[in-house]
């Protein structure tokens, strides 16, 4: 079954500092394809990160990176250099199959401390 | 990416009344969605918005109940009919553009509270 994981509810980290928000995932498909979205309290959903299952590097975006490891089943997300901005719900999202669905996962909810 | 608005932003209603929301995109797309997000939740997929012919439901959503019209490339409504307090929630319509990458981009979401 298609499955996405977050075990993290809650995550807190200070202003300027790196933090990792972990996602693992279950598919049998090879082709699939992993997502990050950020959704602040505004409620608004926005695309972050993309990562494809047969890209050969990690993605990056500005001070977003996803930590690939395919072994594992495992695309982390990374914040490098925190700012108060980023406090909001983080979700992790899996597509894979020809239909185009996205699988979420339940989300982290990140602090960032001044 | 494209730019999407969502009509109305929130809405308070009464128990038993009909909403309905509007999705409007700025380019023509070939996928549309709609996603329900319960308080404290991740998102449901309600349906997805198919141009010129019926939705289709996820399993737990039936049309009666979130009926969906998308007339063209760039324009969608849902419907939350017979609104009950379980139906307060967050309401997200998101497109995947072709060659995406299946990344869907979303709108700003309706917060919709039912009395």
């Amino acid at each position: 079954a298609q499955k996405i994981t977050q075990t993290q509810p809650g995550m807190f980290v200070q202003e300027k500092e790196a933090v990792t928000l972990d996602c693992t995932y279950d598919t049998s498909d090879p082709s699939y394809g992993l997502f990050w979205y950020k959704q602040p309290s505004s409620g608004e959903m926005i695309f972050l990160i993309y990562q494809g299952s047969y890209d050969q590097q990690n993605a990056t975006e500005g001070r977003y990176s996803l930590n690939f490891q395919k072994a594992r089943k495992s695309a982390n997300l990374v914040i490098s250099a925190s700012q108060l901005g980023d406090s909001a719900m983080y979700f992790c999202a899996m597509s894979s199959g020809n239909n185009r669905k996205l699988i979420w996962g339940l989300g982290t909810s990140l602090a960032v401390n001044p | 990416s494209a730019v999407i608005s969502q009509k109305p932003s929130r809405d308070i209603c009464q128990r038993g009344t009909s909403l309905t929301i509007q999705c409007q995109v700025d380019s023509q797309v070939t996928m549309m969605f709609w996603y329900r997000q319960q308080p404290g939740q991740s998102l449901t997929l309600i349906a997805t918005a198919n141009q010129g012919s019926e939705a289709t439901y996820e399993s737990g959503f039936v049309i009666d109940k979130f009926p969906i019209s998308r007339p063209n490339l760039t324009f969608s409504t849902l419907t939350v009919s017979n609104m009950s307090p379980e139906d307060s929630s967050i309401y997200l319509c998101s497109v995947g553009l072709a060659g995406g990458r299946d990344t869907q981009y979303f709108g700003p979401g309706t917060r919709l509270t039912v009395l």
